[in-house]
């Protein structure tokens, strides 16, 4: 059974720090895996998707990495900004399935301005 | 482009009540997916449609939930009888399709509360 820990729980930094969200998962059979945000009172919006087969992927000031040999994906958000305020979610597929999601519990960030 | 919709944004009703749930999945989206967010248990898939079939309903608490998609651009969940425990946020999520690995897209969510 899959199972994904996010550290930290919580975070709160200052505008404008970079910073790293951590993920680990113990199944490595996986065909992707997900980062997403939820806002309050809202839904998951997907922010990168990275293939099994991929190492990485960037979008804007987001970059996720994957290293499926140590089940750990790491999500870097530089230059952070007040409207980053969310819960950042480690998503994969478990069991094998490829629609099966496991998530992760998140981790709260909090961008002070 | 519109997102995946879904309504009522907010439910409040009584114990006992039937509870319908609406989900307008991403034109073209061909995988249909409802989930529930409660503190406890997190994000859990319900139920699982690919090309309006259920493929997968494991994840059905009991015989009192039930889930629908009579079109490619219409679901419903129906909670019959509805009772305290199921108050929680359910999602509704489509993806383009499920082998090609696309990534899930979300609806705001239905707050259910049941008192």
């Amino acid at each position: 059974k899959q199972e994904v820990t996010q550290i930290p729980a919580a975070l709160s930094v200052p505008e404008g720090e970079n910073l790293v969200l951590n993920c680990s998962f113990t199944d490595s059979a996986i065909y992707n895996l997900q980062w997403f945000r939820q806002d309050p009172g809202k839904g998951l919006t997907s922010l990168l998707l990275i293939q099994s087969s991929q190492r990485e992927q960037t979008s804007g000031r987001l970059n996720a990495s994957l290293d499926k040999s140590s089940g750990r994906s790491t999500l870097y958000i530089a230059a952070s900004q007040p409207g980053d305020s969310a819960t950042y979610l480690c998503v994969l597929p478990s069991g094998g399935s490829n629609y099966k999601l496991t998530f992760g519990k998140g981790t709260l960030l909090t961008v002070n301005p | 482009d519109a997102g995946v919709i879904q309504s009522p944004r907010h439910e409040v009703t009584e114990m006992g009540q039937e509870v319908t749930l609406r989900c307008k999945p991403i034109s073209g989206h061909n995988s249909l997916f409802w989930y529930r967010q409660t503190m406890m248990r997190g994000l859990e898939l319900l139920i699982y449609f690919n090309n309006n079939v259920p493929i997968d309903d494991s994840g059905m608490p009991e015989d009192r939930f039930s889930a629908k998609m009579p079109n490619a651009s219409f679901s419903t969940l129906k909670i019959q009888p509805s009772e305290p425990r199921d108050s929680a946020v359910y999602f509704c999520a489509s993806s383009l399709e499920v082998a090609g690995n696309q990534p899930q897209h979300f609806g705001d969510g239905t707050r259910l509360s049941i008192l």
